[in-house]
């Protein structure tokens, strides 16, 4: 069965330092999503994609944050200086079309120390 | 700024037992989905309701969308321990960029 597949796992990074989280959508999805869960907190909506630009972004992600989707199957998600208030699970998500069915990654756990 | 609010957020109930969880809201969404969330995983999804007054069941898990499109709920026939684990709603609006708004989450936890 068709899956998302995140990487690396868990990253542990310094604050300040600059972070780059990985995910291979399903292969004939269109639209790409992040999304963040603080421990104990909800599910956050970060940033959609599609055709090749971001589609909607939410207030958390400023100018720290950057998408890219570099090949035909790797989406990114960048933080150029991260922050304390930065950790969290971050997931990755693909759908067919905006409004469809979102499967999800398995996440990667985000700790800036 | 669209909201979903689930009840309860903490559910404890035997084995065998019947449950309901709501996920509600002052807005309308275009499509309702729900999911469930193992610790330290992603969410799985379940199922996804679309059109107002559906009904859609899976196994002993019975989803259903409201008339008006701004409540869902979530009903568990004869719980059972491998139910134990965090549901989420999930609802999509009109927006252009596909966002899913999230409901906090109803921990269940079911004993045998």
């Amino acid at each position: 069965e068709p899956e998302v597949t995140q990487t690396p796992s868990h990253q542990v990074t310094q604050m300040g330092q600059e972070v780059i989280l990985r995910c291979v959508p399903i292969s004939n999805h269109l639209y790409f999503y992040w999304y963040r869960q603080i421990l104990g907190q909800k599910v956050e909506f970060l940033v959609s994609f599609y055709n090749n630009e971001i589609s909607e972004k939410s207030e958390i992600f400023d100018d720290q944050f950057s998408v890219e989707r570099p090949d035909g199957s790797n989406f990114t998600l960048k933080i150029r200086s991260t922050k304390l208030e930065d950790s969290a699970m971050y997931f990755c998500a693909s759908s067919t079309y905006r409004n469809t069915e979102a499967f999800f990654g398995q996440g990667t756990r985000l700790t800036v120390v | 700024t669209q909201l979903l609010e689930q009840s309860p957020q903490f559910l404890s109930i035997q084995e065998g037992e019947n449950l309901t969880v709501y996920c509600n809201s002052s807005s309308v969404f275009s499509s309702l989905q729900w999911y469930r969330q193992e610790p330290g995983e992603g969410p799985v999804l379940l199922v996804t309701v679309v059109t107002g007054g559906e009904v859609k069941k899976l196994k002993r898990l019975t989803f259903q969308f409201g008339d008006a499109r701004k409540d869902s709920s979530l009903h568990i026939t004869a719980a059972q321990p491998g139910d134990t684990g965090l549901y989420l709603c999930a609802g999509a609006g009109n927006n252009q960029g596909g966002k899913l708004i999230f409901g906090q989450g109803t921990e269940l936890s079911v004993k045998p």
